[in-house]
């Protein structure tokens, strides 16, 4: 397994301002991932965090929109730019470890947007 | 057609009755399924994973896999009603990078 923590737990930020949150894992891991969850929601991937190289995107995810950064194996930050109230959800963080690539995630950061 | 499809509940059981959760996947090359919990206002968390046909036994949780139907369960035995949340079923590629892909979740309650 691994222990993960996020920074912050929480904000309240205004419309037009950038938010980063960082990711602290307690072992070093190759693959880490960035999510987001909106209320009564499941989990929608917004990239993966490669060490050493950009960050794969998924559909309807750029990166001037979430900058990732990866800069060794064990901390990932997250910024979410230019911010609006759609913004407003939980980010999770995640890694993958074991044989089956089984995700731990972090306690996730809940974002609101005024 | 999603990916991954649960029942979209909520399911309700009695204190001590079995809870059984479905989940069917679309991708035949998947490879790894995994079962999380969440409890409001919480992160998910591991509670299971399974990648052969077959049962997996863990305590009062037993995860259930069929390949050929492209199905997989979680059964709770005893359930509790600390039991109660919602749980994600989760699917991972062979050549997908450790991606996995979530269903929308079946929220569980269960009655003292």
């Amino acid at each position: 397994s691994a222990v993960i923590s996020q920074k912050p737990s929480r904000d309240i930020c205004q419309r037009g301002t950038s938010l980063t949150i960082q990711c602290q894992v307690d072992s070093q891991v190759t693959m880490m991932f960035w999510y987001r969850q909106q209320p009564g929601q499941s989990l929608t991937l917004i990239a993966t965090a490669n060490q050493g190289s950009e960050a794969t995107y998924e559909s309807g995810f750029v990166i001037d929109k979430f900058p990732i950064s990866r800069p060794n194996l064990t901390f990932s930050t997250l910024t979410v730019s230019n911010m609006s109230p759609e913004d407003s959800s939980i980010y999770l963080c995640s890694v993958a470890v074991g044989s089956g690539n089984e995700q731990f995630f972090g306690p996730g950061t809940r974002l609101t947007v005024l | 057609q999603k990916e991954v499809e649960q029942n979209s509940g909520p399911l309700s059981v009695p204190e001590g009755a079995i809870a059984s959760l479905n989940c069917t996947y679309s991708d035949r090359g998947s490879q790894s399924f995994f079962w999380y919990r969440q409890y409001s206002g919480k992160s998910p968390e591991l509670i299971m994973f399974i990648y052969s046909n077959g049962d997996k036994e863990d305590g009062r949780f037993t995860a259930q896999l069929n390949k050929a139907s492209q199905y997989v369960s979680l059964l709770i035995r005893d359930s509790q009603p600390s039991d109660s949340a919602t749980y994600l079923c989760a699917v991972t590629r062979r050549t997908n990078a450790g991606k996995s892909t979530f269903g929308d979740g079946t929220t569980l309650t269960v009655k003292p």
